[in-house]
């Protein structure tokens, strides 16, 4: 049973440009997670995606930020026009359900340059 | 607002025990997770608290006492590649975990 995959693992942007991530969960997880990790930080929540729908999207940045969990296809954690401040490790688990043990992807590393 | 606190390093032997603290201060608390995380890898689940009382599993325990906020990862008998960092969540009733800033341990031969 593959565990969460997450790609790219690194991605490389300029500033201005689009970044679009990745995140197929665990077969029989319908619970996606998105999480931003700064050097040296804990991981930061920023949305809860079950399939079709948004559920939290609380630590989503107001702009720019944006998360889709489509009927079909992986989740997608998209970043619009990035800034250097967007450089971090992005991070997706998923779940059974709702507030069960969340099992985490190996991220992807963004880099604005 | 909610916050969790952990020791931001601890050293310690092979072969020795060691616990890494943490207290919270939440709303909507549902449980109390702790993860590993070697070199900013995957965080890689360890434990889980929604109980009062201690959790083993193997070489790991981890306790919990809702009523004075508070949680703790028992490590025995480290070994070497036990070194990472430890991280603290708690679960909130929407689902999401709320983490703490980590726990770097060091284990010395």
């Amino acid at each position: 049973n593959a565990g969460v995959m997450q790609n790219p693992r690194h991605l490389v942007r300029r500033r201005g440009q689009e970044a679009r991530l990745r995140c197929s969960p665990m077969k029989g997880h319908s619970h996606v997670y998105w999480y931003r990790q700064l050097p040296e930080e804990g991981l930061k929540f920023m949305v809860y995606l079950q399939k079709e729908n948004i559920i939290d999207e609380s630590g989503m940045p107001k702009e720019r930020f944006s998360a889709e969990f489509p009927k079909e296809g992986p989740s997608i954690l998209r970043i619009q026009q990035v800034v250097r401040g967007d450089s971090a490790a992005y991070f997706c688990a998923s779940s059974p359900g709702e507030s069960e043990t969340q099992y985490f992807g190996p991220g992807t590393r963004l880099l604005v340059l | 607002g909610q916050s969790l606190e952990q020791p931001s390093e601890v050293t310690a032997v092979e072969g020795a025990i060691v616990q890494i603290n943490c207290t919270y201060q939440t709303s909507g608390f549902y449980g109390l997770s702790w993860y590993q995380q070697h070199d900013g890898g995957a965080p890689t689940f360890l434990s889980y608290n929604a109980l009062d009382g201690l959790e083993e599993t193997g070489r790991f325990s981890s306790f919990l006492s809702r009523s004075d906020s508070y949680g703790y990862l028992l490590l025995q008998e480290l070994q070497m590649k036990d070194s990472a960092s430890y991280f603290c969540a708690v679960s909130s009733n929407t689902g999401k975990l709320i983490f703490g800033q980590g726990t770097t341990l060091q284990v010395k031969p």
